[in-house]
């Protein structure tokens, strides 16, 4: 499985947009590259996944480059309710499985 | 849809006592993952299955822990004996196809372990 490495930590200000990288440099063929994203005493949801180029959804989006050896994660005009963890992991379809880094907490300020 | 069912959402208990936790998976979704979660170690996979069949164990700490998935709405991870170590967030997810994540997990609400 892909091991990921994130920022720890990013500082955002309400209607800023918020680009966090993630950095992938063992990916696999078979691996997507997928986001969650987790609020304290909760479990991680879902945001988005991608495998390369761009990739959007009502929420973010994804932008993976050709050699796929990292992506980064876009979020519109953040609000303080983005405050939270963001997961970048790979999916390996042959394992069936993905393993989750050490994540970037996002503080998004007013 | 109700989403993943877990139970107990918090579990206090001796040192030394059994611990079951509970989920129940959205129905139609084949895969299930059972997670821990703590400050120093993140994220953690225990084991998953796919279509009921345990797929990969690898990450089960030792012995004292094991998980069933008897059938499609229903699986349980048990800790017997207990120890403080222990003491996390055990998280349930499921997925409807081990192939393609093209939905993500779906995340219970997860069970806080506490082990005094």
């Amino acid at each position: 499985l892909a091991k990921t490495t994130q920022p720890i930590s990013m500082d955002s200000y309400e209607g800023q947009e918020v680009n966090i990288t993630c950095s992938h440099n063992n990916i696999a063929t078979n691996d997507y590259i997928t986001w969650y994203q987790q609020f304290p005493s909760q479990g991680p949801r879902f945001i988005i996944q991608g495998y390369k180029t761009k990739v959007t959804n009502e929420v973010a989006s994804l932008f993976i480059p050709a050699d796929r050896k990292s992506s980064t994660l876009s979020l519109p005009r953040v609000s303080l309710s983005d405050t939270a963890v963001y997961y970048c992991l790979g999916f390996n379809t042959n394992a069936g499985k993905s393993t989750f880094g050490d994540g970037t907490t996002l503080t998004v300020k007013p | 849809d109700a989403g993943v069912i877990q139970s107990p959402r918090h579990e206090v208990t001796e040192m030394g006592q059994e611990v079951t936790l509970r989920c129940k998976p959205i129905s139609g979704h084949n895969s299930l993952f059972w997670y821990r979660q703590t400050m120093m170690r993140g994220l953690e996979l225990l084991i998953y299955f796919n279509n009921n069949v345990p797929i990969d164990d690898s990450g089960m700490p030792e012995d004292r822990f094991s998980a069933k998935m008897p059938n499609a709405s229903f699986s349980t991870l048990k800790i017997q004996p207990s120890e403080p170590r222990d003491s996390a967030v055990y998280f349930c997810a499921t997925n409807r196809d081990k192939i393609s994540d093209e939905y993500g997990y779906t995340f219970g609400s997860g069970t806080r372990l506490t082990v005094v």
